[in-house]
């Protein structure tokens, strides 16, 4: 079955613009979180989705923001982007509640600002 | 809160030989335990995990990791590695109850393998 789709895989945007991430989840899953990579920050929690509910919410600024529609489907949104939101941006889902059948990560999309 | 360290953050082995990459974790309340590997311009992919029971997990790929409470580890070993395995490691640990059940990474271990 299809794995976690995230697109688009490559970004690139300028200082000051806004983004919309999109991730569709494996089919049957309802739980949907999202994480940021970056070489100096590491793997970063940023939110996470069940049933169309923002169950929890990582240490970032207002500017990141998400939503997960009645299909599972999750976008997220970054406005007025900044230099430091150049990142490799993951989404992972699972079937169970809470990841504790653990988590199948998409490919990623890796925003580059500019 | 949860922490996840990983003390090697390069571990170059040669092919055939064995390797355990070491991961200790920091929690006050119960977790579970996750291996993840990265390999270059794709996602993580689940390798094993702990959630209860035997407290040895192994995957099919060989690799095996061991949870222990006393020490607070839960190191991955693998007995002989392949060029394949080259790929970034991430530990990860997670609440087993609560509401914050999101993914605490450590910083990754890149392992490669020479021939």
């Amino acid at each position: 079955k299809a794995g976690v789709t995230q697109t688009p895989r490559y970004l690139i945007k300028t200082r000051g613009q806004q983004v919309t991430l999109s991730c569709s989840p494996i089919s049957g899953h309802r739980s949907v979180s999202w994480y940021q990579q970056t070489p100096g920050q590491g793997l970063q929690f940023l939110f996470e989705y069940f049933s169309e509910t923002q169950r929890n919410k990582g240490n970032f600024p207002g500017r990141f923001s998400g939503r997960q529609f009645s299909n599972s489907r999750s976008e997220m949104n970054v406005s007025t982007l900044e230099l430091g939101d150049s990142a490799l941006y993951l989404c992972a889902s699972s079937l169970l509640d809470r990841g504790v059948d653990g988590y199948t990560f998409g490919s990623g999309t890796r925003l580059t600002v500019v | 809160a949860q922490s996840v360290t990983q003390l090697d953050s390069q571990v170059p082995v040669f092919e055939e030989a064995p390797v355990e990459l070491r991961c200790n974790y920091s929690s006050s309340v119960s977790v579970y335990l996750f291996w993840y590997v990265q390999y270059p311009n794709q996602g993580l992919q689940l390798l094993l995990k702990y959630l209860s029971g035997s407290t040895l997990v192994k995957s099919i790929n060989g690799f095996e990791a061991e949870f222990n409470k006393s020490q607070t580890s839960f190191h991955l070993r693998k007995p002989s590695v392949h060029i394949s395995d080259t790929a970034e490691y991430f530990c990860a640990v997670s609440l087993s109850s609560g509401s914050a059940r999101q993914l605490t990474f450590g910083s990754g271990t890149q392992l490669t393998v020479l021939p």
